[in-house]
């Protein structure tokens, strides 16, 4: 059990709907990362924050959106899903966002229809 | 073009055997990260690293910054080490990239 947690662990939608994702980091941790696995793209880095603040930016669509919030949760709006948006999100978290080990979530495995 | 290599893409071998997985990237990095997905889709992160080796019980990383090379090793295999081994790299514009994973099955 790495300490981060993910809600929730799995999502059934319909293409053009809209989806919120939860990320806790383990506990003391400021920094939260947000990854994309899908069959065909693997891995990809969406979205970094630190300590509330947006830290660094990867293949983020424009229909996705992310926020840390002061209690340092962070959660991941998908909007206008499409059937690409199916694949498995990943939460990771760190101490303070740069040169150490993130501790990966569980993922959150989503489905759009 | 920020690009990670990784080889090879499937690895079997046999209980005990030395196993050495290798990651190229093409311009500069602020830091390297080895992680093992395993069949449940969980992902852990085995090594951080900037430059130089560390090793953890049977496991041991190793980076060369001027050649740009980082290679993963695990030493007497076993079949729990059966996983996906994802190299990825962090360049020096903060962005994250991955390779596509080393797929190894240890047989008893």
């Amino acid at each position: 059990d790495s300490g981060v947690t993910q809600t929730p662990k799995h999502l059934i939608t319909a293409t053009g709907q809209r989806v919120t994702l939860r990320c806790s980091p383990r506990s003391g941790d400021l920094s939260v990362y947000w990854y994309q696995q899908s069959l065909d793209q693997g891995l990809q880095f969406l979205i970094q924050y630190y300590n509330g603040e947006e830290r660094a930016k990867g293949n983020i669509l424009e229909r996705f959106s992310a926020q840390q919030f002061p209690d340092l949760h962070s959660e991941l709006n998908l909007s206008s899903l499409e059937l690409g948006d199916s694949a498995l999100y990943f939460c990771a978290s760190s101490v303070r966002g740069s040169l150490e080990t993130q501790y990966f979530g569980p993922g959150t495995r989503l489905l759009v229809l | 073009k920020n690009e990670v290599e990784q080889s090879p893409q499937n690895l079997t071998a046999q209980e005990g055997e030395f196993i050495t997985i290798n990651c190229s990237y093409s311009v500069g990095i602020s830091a390297l990260h080895w992680l093992q997905q395993h069949p449940g889709g969980g992902i852990v992160s085995l090594f951080m690293l900037s430059s130089g080796k560390k090793k953890h019980g049977r496991l041991i990383a190793t980076i060369n910054i001027q050649e740009k090379h980082s290679s993963l090793h695990i030493t007497a295999s076993h079949p729990r080490d059966s996983a996906v081994y994802i190299c990825a790299v962090r360049f020096t514009g903060n962005q994250f990239y991955f390779g596509t994973g080393t797929s190894l099955t240890v047989i008893p």
